[in-house]
């Protein structure tokens, strides 16, 4: 069956200007997750969804950075006012009722 | 919170020969441990986990030890390949806690050499 898929795959956007980053999870996963990495670094959790719950927003770099997940299924990560800190590889993962993670290819956003 | 470390950073060895990739966490009530191997360009795939309730698993030429009362885990990959060339990373998590995300090391790079 297909993965996760995420788009675009990459996005280069001027600094200021908002971009929202989409993610598919795998079809019947509820639980999705949102990473940051860096350039030759580890991965940053961002926001989780799992079901109907409210999302653990705890790893949100600032307040330009919200997350949505419409009908339990796909998410769209957006940033605003975007900074050239904000410039990384967004990773998405859905996980599997055995609460393996799954990762999507990622969105390579870059600030100028 | 979580904190997991891992080492070492980077790792080169000849193709045919063994290499292991170690991790140590903080929180005892983490219980699921996963390697995620990454190559270039690509997300990370996940590879072979172990959970709290068994020692050690194997999958092939991989296998991954854990030890609670130390709180590590290994990665353990034998007969390498050129292919097994990538970013590995460790990961930890609690399923019984609040936080349902993963917490990872900063990765390996392995080089295997023809």
């Amino acid at each position: 069956g297909a993965g996760v898929s995420q788009s675009p795959s990459n996005k280069v956007t001027e600094k200021g200007k908002d971009v929202e980053l989409r993610c598919d999870p795998i079809s019947g996963h509820t639980a999705l997750y949102w990473y940051r990495q860096s350039l030759g670094q580890g991965l940053e959790f961002l926001i989780y969804f799992q079901g109907n719950s409210a999302p653990d927003k705890s790893g949100l770099p600032s307040d330009r950075f919200s997350a949505e997940r419409t009908g339990g299924s796909v998410s769209t990560l957006t940033i605003q006012r975007t900074q050239q800190e904000d410039s990384a590889v967004y990773l998405c993962a859905s996980s599997s009722p055995k609460n393996e993670q799954f990762f999507g290819p990622g969105t390579r956003l870059t600030v100028l | 919170g979580e904190n997991v470390e891992q080492h070492p950073s980077t790792l080169s060895v000849q193709e045919g020969d063994s290499a292991v990739i170690k991790c140590t966490y903080s929180d005892s009530a983490s219980n699921y441990f996963p390697w995620y191997k990454q190559e270039l360009g690509k997300g990370p795939q996940l590879i072979i986990d172990i959970r709290s309730n068994v020692g050690e698993k194997k999958d092939q030429r991989i296998a991954v030890t854990l030890n609670k009362t130390a709180k590590h885990f290994s990665l353990h990959i034998t007969e390498t390949q050129p292919e097994d060339s990538a970013v590995y990373f460790c990961a930890a998590r609690n399923y019984g806690g609040s936080q349902g995300n993963l917490i990872f090391g900063k990765g390996t790079k392995l080089s295997v050499k023809p």
